[in-house]
């Protein structure tokens, strides 16, 4: 079965300072992968899908296969970047439904 | 322009009690998941529907119930709630063809 692995709980950044929230994920074939983005009181929602290769809010994130990961990066933290995140794979069989790694809650300090 | 709305947004259970959670959609989503949130463990699927009238188990299914009565409606019910059941319940839906999922606000639920 698949899996998606977000090591840190918690990452604390100041404003300006570069962000990379880790992704791993375990799946023999070619999954999807997305960031979610839960901010405070708001739903969640999607943030970047590695097929669009695009950049919103300012993060990209990379699918490397060869390490199993969707690292998401941010060269300059903003302060309304603070949030919960989540990595999430969907393998293209059956429910198409999303695994989610645990979440990395971001704080980006003044 | 709802998107996908829950009900309640918050409630607390005695051990035994039953109730059911609602969900809606307004986007015509063929597909519709319920999902659990606990801390440390981010989102687990309970039982999500392909479409109007099937429903399947997800990876933590035990405890639930769903009914998909309709393409718009997709309800999750407790029938004899357990402590071990509380958490945050999220529903979500998209369509097949579309890569994102759209989620609900929210319930959370406390069972004493």
């Amino acid at each position: 079965a698949q899996r998606v692995t977000q090591p840190e709980k918690l990452l604390s950044v100041f404003k300006g300072a570069p962000v990379e929230l880790k992704c791993n994920y375990s799946y023999s074939g070619s999954p999807e992968l997305f960031w979610y983005v839960q901010y405070s009181r708001q739903r969640l929602q999607l943030l970047l899908r590695h097929i669009s290769r695009e950049s919103i809010k300012g993060f990209t994130a990379d699918l490397n296969k060869g390490e199993t990961s969707f690292h998401l990066k941010k060269p300059f933290a903003q302060e309304e970047d603070s949030a919960m995140y989540y990595c999430a794979l969907r393998v293209d069989t059956g429910r198409r439904a999303l695994t989610f790694g645990s979440g990395t809650r971001l704080q980006v300090q003044p | 322009n709802a998107g996908v709305t829950q009900t309640p947004k918050f409630q607390v259970l005695k051990t035994g009690q039953s109730m059911t959670l609602q969900c809606a959609q307004d986007m015509n989503h063929n597909s519709m998941y319920w999902y659990r949130q606990d801390p440390g463990m981010g989102l687990r699927l309970i039982y999500y529907s392909a479409s109007e009238g099937t429903t399947d188990k997800g990876e933590v299914p035990n405890g639930y119930n769903v009914s998909r009565l309709n393409k718009r409606e997709f309800s999750l019910r407790l029938e004899s709630a357990a402590p071990s059941q509380t958490s945050v319940y999220f529903c979500a839906s998209k369509d097949p063809g579309d890569t994102e999922a759209f989620f609900g606000q929210g319930t959370r639920l406390t069972v004493v």
